[in-house]
């Protein structure tokens, strides 16, 4: 089944301790983003990556590490996490062939005590 | 800089009647435009793009440059429509700016 996978689903750490969100996606998609979703906000864009090794800021990237190094996994990385990073997180994939046409995983919730 | 605007959290409507949830978009350059979905219990998924000026599920929607809009319409709307909806701004390559979103209840 084509989709995106984002591990753990739930996630309740303490200020400062250094924590990795996975997500991973099985359609061979070049593009992938994170977003986090909070009341009121709606979603915002953390970082995206067009392709392996290249990624770019979004609109709220401080706070948050990317990486790509293969096509099919793009980890989200809170090297320091504060409790203002409490948020529901979005992994989403897309092809330009496909229009650009984002694939959602099923969210992470962080809470940072 | 570009924005997306919802200026309804919540609309509610009957069951049969119109709707229309309403996207303002400031952007200078060319937009792309999509209305995402999140019905309740499952993941956010596209509805429609503006490029395609596809109707899906009944909804159609138009981008009007002069207003800067792509309001989300739907002539008779069913229960099964109730849910979250979101416009989004596609520019530079990837980068995406969603508005806050609209809920939609559908009454019986």
């Amino acid at each position: 089944e084509a989709q995106v996978t984002q591990n753990p689903r739930y996630l309740i750490t303490v200020t400062g301790k250094k924590l990795t969100v996975t997500c991973s996606q099985n359609m061979n998609h070049e593009y992938m983003s994170w977003y986090r979703q909070d009341p009121g906000l709606g979603l915002r864009q953390i970082y995206y990556s067009m392709n392996v090794e290249v990624t770019d800021k979004g609109d709220v990237p401080e706070g948050y590490k990317v990486s790509r190094k293969e096509k099919r996994n793009f980890p989200l990385i809170l090297e320091s996490p504060s409790p203002n990073q409490t948020s529901l997180y979005f992994c989403a994939s897309s092809l330009r062939d496909r229009g650009y046409e984002q694939y959602f995983g099923p969210g992470t919730r962080l809470t940072v005590t | 800089a570009q924005r997306v605007t919802q200026p309804e959290k919540l609309l509610s409507v009957f069951k049969g009647a119109p709707v229309e949830l309403k996207c303002n978009y400031s952007y200078s350059g060319s937009p792309e435009l999509f209305w995402y979905v999140q019905y309740s219990r499952q993941r956010l998924q596209l509805l429609l793009r503006h490029i395609s000026r596809e109707s899906i599920k009944g909804f159609t929607a138009d981008l009007n440059k002069g207003e800067t809009s792509f309001h989300l319409k739907k002539p008779f709307a069913q229960e099964e429509d109730s849910a979250m909806y979101y416009c989004a701004l596609k520019y530079n390559f990837n980068k995406f700016y969603f508005g806050s979103g609209t809920k939609l209840n559908v009454k019986p």
